[in-house]
């Protein structure tokens, strides 16, 4: 069964101070792994797709990384806007499912 | 703003009574799946629906069913309401050979 394990469940940051979120998985041949933003009380929000090891992604402050057993998402200079809860899922195989982790909280202090 | 919506925002329903969630999809998106997220959890996958049928479906049971119609438009059904279905429920819709799923803003059901 797909496992997906998100570390540390909380992280609180000051403005500017850069940091990263882990993502662990265990999957029987990796289709895809996805990163989502999500602001409470809203249903989450696409951000990046990672298919292979040594692929990277970037989007304004974020930048995601894939390797064969995990996925970083790094924030560069965080800004109070960037607070919320930032889920990964990955999908297996021809399965469509989404098989998620249980998020990390992000706290970016003014 | 990902084209996809969905109705009602809230709802509040008693134990063992049933209720049916709605979902609009953007014009062309051929598959939906819908995913229940308690507080504090990740989405868990219900099942999904590619042109109108099953294509699939996670650890639920019977009472949880879904239709897909041909506008794009889906619903999901849960009969005999538990307290534990309290949650938000959200539905995501793909493009037709996208692995990308766009999520809804959810239903937040709560059963007392």
């Amino acid at each position: 069964e797909d496992q997906v394990t998100q570390s540390p469940e909380a992280l609180r940051l000051q403005e500017g101070e850069s940091s990263s979120l882990n993502c662990s998985y265990t999957v029987s041949g990796l289709r895809g792994l996805f990163w989502y933003r999500q602001d409470p009380g809203k249903g989450p929000e696409f951000l990046f797709t990672l298919y292979s090891a040594g692929e990277e992604k970037e989007k304004e402050r974020l930048k995601a990384t894939l390797t064969k057993k995990e996925s970083f998402l790094h924030i560069t200079a965080p800004k109070p806007e960037d607070s919320a809860t930032y889920l990964c899922a990955v999908q297996e195989g021809s399965n469509y499912k989404l098989t998620f982790g249980k998020g990390t909280l992000l706290t970016v202090n003014p | 703003e990902t084209g996809v919506t969905q109705s009602p925002t809230h709802l509040i329903k008693t134990r063992g009574q049933q209720v049916t969630l709605r979902c609009s999809s953007q014009s062309g998106h051929n598959t939906v799946s819908w995913y229940q997220q308690a507080l504090g959890q990740g989405p868990q996958f219900i099942f999904q629906y590619y042109r109108e049928e099953e294509n699939g479906r996670g650890n639920f049971p019977p009472r949880f069913s879904g239709l897909q119609f041909p506008n794009y438009s889906s619903e999901l059904n849960v009969n005999a309401l538990e307290l534990d279905d309290s949650a938000l429920y959200l539905c995501a819709s793909s493009f037709p050979g996208s692995d990308e799923q766009y999520f809804g803003p959810g239903t937040r059901l709560t059963v007392t």
